[in-house]
């Protein structure tokens, strides 16, 4: 199995803070890497597909980087509704495998 | 608009056998991979396994052994539907469970682009 392993596995910011979210896989994944959103009681959103394309609809303070094992999403300004549970998932394995998650609470 | 809507029995004793269906309205069902996808508190998000339109499938190892996904495609098909069925549940299955829809096209645009709305199964005696 291919494993996902996301830091920090929680942050606390503020509206308007930059901040970043690494994730990192246990061999080279390529771009096969996306990145989703969740909100507690909802089914996970898609933000970021292919390591850094923006999903359709998705504001563009998000962003995604990275390639073969090492991998960052990155909001340039927070906004209230951006406090949520964030993970990364691979897609280059048959074995799909997501990480663990990053929690972004409010400071 | 894509839209997924799953169903299914919430509530199991030890041994039974989990039955959920996801119904897909609008888009194309031919043309993409159609996963199940649990989360449970202590294992995360889990991918369980996945069929495409023809019935082709790929289960996740672990589960495989118990693990059966079918599809139903409807005459007019304007709805279609996919189902999973997990056998001699535990404890250890009790999880959200979602249906999602897998693109794969070229490159490295493999992702989750739709999912269901989520089914809490709880496994308890």
């Amino acid at each position: 199995d291919i494993q996902m392993t996301q830091s920090p596995s929680s942050l606390s910011a503020s509206v308007g803070d930059r901040v970043t979210i690494t994730c990192r896989a246990s061999q080279s994944i390529s771009s096969f890497l996306n990145w989703y959103q969740q909100k507690p009681g909802r089914a996970p959103r898609l933000l970021i597909y292919a390591a850094s394309s923006l999903q359709l609809g998705v504001p563009s303070r998000f962003t995604g980087s990275g390639s073969g094992t090492d991998f960052t999403l990155t909001i340039s300004s927070l906004q209230p509704e951006d406090f949520a549970t964030y993970y990364c998932q691979q897609s280059y394995s048959i074995l799909k495998t997501f990480g663990q998650g990053t929690r972004l609470d409010i400071k | 608009q894509v839209q997924l809507q799953q169903w299914g029995a919430g509530l199991l004793k030890p041994s039974e056998t989990l039955s959920l269906t996801c119904g897909v309205y609008g888009g194309s069902f031919s043309g993409y991979y159609w996963s199940w996808i649990r989360q449970s508190p202590g294992m995360g998000l889990e991918w369980v396994g996945e069929i495409n339109h023809s019935g082709s499938t790929n289960y996740n190892p672990s589960l495989k052994s118990r693990v059966t996904m079918s599809v139903d495609t409807s005459v007019d098909t304007s709805t279609n539907q996919f189902s999973l069925r997990l056998s001699s549940v535990t404890a250890a299955d009790t999880a959200v469970y979602y249906c999602a829809r897998h693109v794969k096209s070229s490159g490295s645009l493999h992702y989750f682009d739709y999912w269901g709305q989520g089914t809490l199964v709880t496994v308890s005696s």
